[in-house]
């Protein structure tokens, strides 16, 4: 079983400029989540999604952060413009229904993120 | 905002002795996890703990929940090199469907 997929695996870019992550979940698994972490701190929820629904994004910074979940299978994560503070590495996971089913969660190897 | 709280932050011992990592939490849980993350790699799912349920085993791995503590431990005996990695606990709070991860601790196993 493939497990989850993200691209790419380093992002290099300057600031202001925009960028893009893209996540392919595990097949058949409903949930997906984005998580931010911070250098020697534990990853931070961006946004989740249930199928193609975004069921929380409460802690996503909605003036330049956006994303997608196309047909409910693969999603993107922008940043336009992306800023310094925004250095850190992006991780997506997935499951086949929300944590609160007791439900681990399959993480993918993230992109590294550095802003100049 | 992060509920769970790992302690210590780094811990180094050598191999073939036992790692004890400590979490603890604010408030009501559905349940714990705890994540394994090796150096520039995605987390690994170790082991989930119910919150009607004291103790669970995985191989080397055993974890302890205590609820009237809100804290919970991860247990690593005969620890090997291979174990070096950052140790996350992760919750679910009641009624909530998000996994809010804890700082993690570092442990080193030396050879």
């Amino acid at each position: 079983e493939a497990g989850v997929v993200q691209s790419p695996r380093y992002k290099i870019i300057e600031k202001k400029q925009p960028v893009a992550f893209w996540c392919n979940p595990i097949s058949g698994h409903n949930t997906l989540y984005w998580y931010r972490q911070n250098l020697g701190q534990g990853p931070e929820l961006l946004i989740r999604y249930e199928n193609e629904e975004a069921v929380d994004d409460s802690q996503l910074p909605k003036d330049r952060f956006s994303a997608e979940r196309l047909k409910g299978v693969d999603s993107t994560l922008k940043i336009q413009p992306a800023e310094l503070g925004d250095s850190a590495v992006y991780l997506c996971a997935s499951s086949l229904f929300g944590a609160g089913r007791a439900e681990k969660l399959f993480f993918g190897s993230g992109t590294q993120l550095s802003v100049l | 905002s992060q509920q769970g709280e790992e302690d210590p932050q780094a811990l180094s011992i050598q191999e073939g002795e036992n790692a004890t990592m400590n979490c603890s939490y604010k408030t009501s849980i559905n349940n714990l996890q705890w994540y394994r993350q090796n150096s520039g790699r995605g987390l690994v799912h170790l082991i989930l703990i119910r919150s009607n349920e004291r103790e669970k085993h995985s191989g080397r791995l055993r974890v302890t929940l205590d609820t009237s503590k809100k804290s919970s431990s991860l247990l690593i005996t005969a620890s090997r090199a291979a174990d070096t990695a950052s140790y996350f606990c992760a919750t679910v709070l009641q009624g909530a469907q998000k996994l809010v991860f804890g700082q993690g601790t570092r442990l080193t196993i030396n050879p």
